[in-house]
C-alpha cells in the first residue's frame, strides 16, 4: 500500500515570499507526481504534475522538484499570493497505476 | 467544461440510517472514485471504479458499498450511517491509462450524522 507523506501541515508566507511544500512517497512502478489545488467550498483541482524522467517542472510561479533516490518531491510557490491561498495535496499513484494516494494536506495561507 | 456533479452540498442524516450520495460526470471517464476528506488526513479513498459494475476496495471500504451501474454514474453507499462518517465526501472521474492521475472532483457533500 502506497504513502505519502506530506509537511508541512499549515505554512504562512507573506505575499511575495516563497511557499515551499515537500511530500515523500514510499514506492511506485509508476512515474507521475500531481500536485492539486483545492480552494474553501470546492473540490481539489489538478494544478502541475511532474514524470521523474525530469527532476524539475516550472510552470509560472509553480515548479515542482523531483528526487527520486530518496523518494521525494516538493512544490515551490514564487512570489506568493493571497490568490494562493488553499490547501494543496500532493500524491503517488499506486502500484497499479490506477489510483492515487494523497498526502495530508497543506493550508497555505499568504498575507498581503 | 468538464464537470463532476454531487446530488447535495450538504446531508444531515441520522445514526443507523441509510445514506446515499450521488455522482454524476459529463466527461465519459472510465474510472469513477469517492474521496473522504477529513482534516489532516488529507483525502482517502474508500471505493474505485473502473467500468460499469466493476470496483475496487480503496483505503477505507468499511461501513461503505458502491454501485455503477450506468457510466457516468457512481453512488456512494452508507447502509447504516455512524456519527464517525461525519465527514466530507468527494467525488472524482478520470480517464484510463496515461491520464489517469488527472483526476476531476466534484464539490463535494458535507455529511454530518447525529
Amino acid at each position: 500500500q502506497q504513502q505519502v507523506k506530506q509537511s508541512p501541515q499549515s505554512l504562512i508566507v507573506q505575499k511575495g515570499g516563497i511557499s515551499i511544500i515537500n511530500c515523500a512517497y514510499e514506492n511506485t512502478a509508476f512515474d507521475y507526481f500531481p500536485w492539486y489545488q483545492q480552494f474553501p467550498g470546492k473540490g481539489p483541482a489538478l494544478l502541475i504534475a511532474i514524470r521523474p524522467d525530469v527532476s524539475e517542472k516550472k510552470e509560472g510561479r509553480f515548479t515542482i522538484s523531483f528526487n527520486k533516490s530518496a523518494k521525494q518531491f516538493s512544490l515551490h510557490i514564487m512570489d506568493s499570493q493571497p490568490g494562493d491561498s488553499a490547501t494543496y495535496f500532493c500524491a503517488a499513484p499506486n502500484n497499479a497505476g490506477n489510483m492515487l494516494t494523497f498526502g495530508g494536506g497543506t493550508r497555505l495561507m499568504v498575507k498581503p | 467544461d468538464v464537470k463532476v456533479t454531487q446530488s447535495s452540498r450538504y446531508l444531515v442524516k441520522r445514526t443507523g440510517e441509510k445514506v446515499f450520495l450521488e455522482c454524476v460526470q459529463d466527461m465519459d471517464h472510465e474510472n469513477m472514485f469517492w474521496y473522504r476528506q477529513d482534516p489532516g488526513l488529507g483525502l482517502r479513498l474508500i471505493y474505485f471504479s473502473y467500468d460499469v459494475k466493476m470496483k475496487e476496495k480503496g483505503d477505507i471500504p468499511e461501513g461503505y458499498s458502491v454501485s455503477r451501474e450506468k457510466k457516468e454514474r457512481f453512488s456512494l453507499i452508507l447502509e447504516s450511517a455512524s456519527t464517525n462518517q461525519t465527514s466530507m465526501y468527494l467525488c472524482a472521474s478520470s480517464l484510463t491509462g496515461v491520464g489517469s492521475y488527472e483526476q476531476y472532483f466534484g464539490p463535494g457533500t458535507r455529511l454530518t450524522v447525529t
